[in-house]
């Protein structure tokens, strides 16, 4: 199946820091995802992203699928971005909906 | 997007005994789909849920310890039975949104075996 690594494992920042989050996937995906897990384990939608740049506030995301990646930027960040980012992938001709997930980068921000 | 309402939020279980979770959608869905996260690690597919067929597992997954009910478009059941320890995770239900791929998740049932 396909591999999904995500990097870093663990960020630590402090408020109104910027960061990248990157995502590489081993093979051709149909879509991509980016959700954020709040502290008590809620999914939060942030970005589909299958290709190309999207912008949302603070966060925005791209794409590469040629070269098989995606970034997740956060500029000023606050505490309340604490938690964990997972970059999840669908492939395959008949894997409709099915999600294969990173193991996700962990961020803390102090203030 | 969907809104997904999932049932119990947490329990905690004696061990040899099973918990049922539900999930419910505000609108009518082809596919719904059931995960599992284990302690401090990533999000795995337990299984597929059809309306009006069996759900489909994935490997490591079987139908005597997951088994799943999907009785119309807006609601599904996963059940985990016989509960031991290495049971203890979150379990979340999912569907698809409007957008072929982008999913939509319930906020989960943390699941404790004692």
């Amino acid at each position: 199946g396909i591999q999904v690594e995500q990097s870093p494992p663990d960020l630590i920042l402090q408020e109104g820091a910027n960061s990248t989050l990157r995502c590489n996937f081993s093979d051709s995906v149909n879509n991509l995802q980016w959700f954020h897990q709040n502290p008590w384990g809620q999914l939060i939608n942030l970005f589909y992203i299958p290709s190309g740049t999207k912008q949302n506030g603070r966060l925005s995301a791209t794409t590469v699928a040629t070269e098989r990646y995606s970034l997740l930027y956060i500029s000023s960040s606050q505490t309340t971005d604490s938690g964990v980012y997972f970059c999840a992938v669908e492939y395959g001709g008949t894997s409709y909906g099915k999600l294969t997930f990173g193991q996700g980068t962990i961020l803390t921000v102090h203030p | 997007s969907a809104v997904i309402s999932q049932k119990p939020s947490r329990d905690i279980c004696q061990r040899g005994t099973s918990l049922t979770i539900q999930c419910q959608v505000d609108s009518q869905v082809t596919m719904m789909f059931w995960y599992r996260q284990q302690p401090g690690q990533s999000l795995t597919l337990i299984a597929t849920a059809n309306q009006g067929s069996e759900a489909t597992y994935e490997s490591g997954f079987v139908i005597d310890k997951f088994p799943i009910s999907r009785p119309n478009l807006t609601f599904s059941t996963l059940t985990v039975s016989n509960l031991s320890p290495e049971d203890s995770s979150i379990y979340l239900c999912s569907v698809e949104g409007l957008r072929q791929g982008s999913a939509f998740f319930g906020q989960g049932t943390r699941l404790t075996v004692v």
